[in-house]
């Protein structure tokens, strides 16, 4: 069956440390894999996108890398800051129709 | 632009009740999903319109979930009649198709609890 799994355990790290979530996917062959920030109470965010033919993707302290053998993203935020606890979702869209699947995402926490 | 605008933003209703949830996507999106969030399934989608079409509602959980888009700045998700397992928050999303590689835009979501 087709999964997308995010580690479910919170992650919790150390202010100034580099944060890495995974996103493993199954029986999926995506053309591109997004990343979504959610705070409490609110809708999900848009950060990241990267595309099969792209082994990775930086935006400020964000790196998202693509690995399509492995059927992995991962999910990295560098000099991490308290500001950053939220929860991260990855998304792709299997079918290549505009149909977008979440992941359950992974909490993180960034403590001072 | 205004983004994704939802209403109502919270909901108490009885069992049995019918709960409708509105949602007016960005100006020029010409993609519309709606979302349910639950602690325990995660981002389920439910259904998406396509230029006010649509497309995939094979995720609509049963008969009592219907959904429609009259126009394209108009959406609307009914559930008739509500259970208390509907209890969830309900986001609606909108996109520009681009080629490959949509980027969604979420509404705060509709909180709502049956009773």
């Amino acid at each position: 069956s087709q999964k997308i799994e995010q580690n479910s355990e919170a992650l919790n790290i150390q202010e100034g440390k580099t944060a890495t979530l995974t996103c493993n996917y199954t029986n999926y062959s995506p053309a591109y894999l997004q990343w979504y920030r959610q705070d409490p109470g609110r809708g999900p965010v848009f950060l990241l996108l990267i595309r099969e033919n792209e082994k990775e993707k930086r935006k400020e302290r964000l790196k998202v890398t693509f690995d399509t053998t492995l059927k992995q993203s991962l999910f990295h935020i560098t000099a991490s800051q308290p500001a950053d606890s939220a929860t991260y979702l990855c998304a792709l869209d299997g079918s290549n129709t505009g149909k977008l699947i979440f992941g359950q995402g992974t909490t993180l926490q960034v403590k001072p | 632009d205004a983004g994704v605008i939802q209403s109502p933003r919270h909901e108490v209703t009885e069992m049995g009740q019918e709960v409708t949830l509105r949602c007016k996507p960005i100006s020029g999106h010409d993609y519309l999903f709606w979302y349910r969030q639950t602690m325990m399934r995660g981002l389920e989608l439910l259904i998406y319109f396509n230029n006010n079409v649509p497309i995939d509602d094979s995720g609509m959980p049963e008969d009592r979930f219907s959904a429609k888009m009259p126009n394209a700045s108009f959406s609307t998700l009914k559930i008739q009649p509500s259970e208390p397992r509907d209890s969830a928050v309900y986001f609606c999303a909108s996109s520009l198709s681009r080629g490959s590689g949509n980027t969604i835009y979420f509404g705060e979501g509709s909180w709502l609890t049956v009773v």
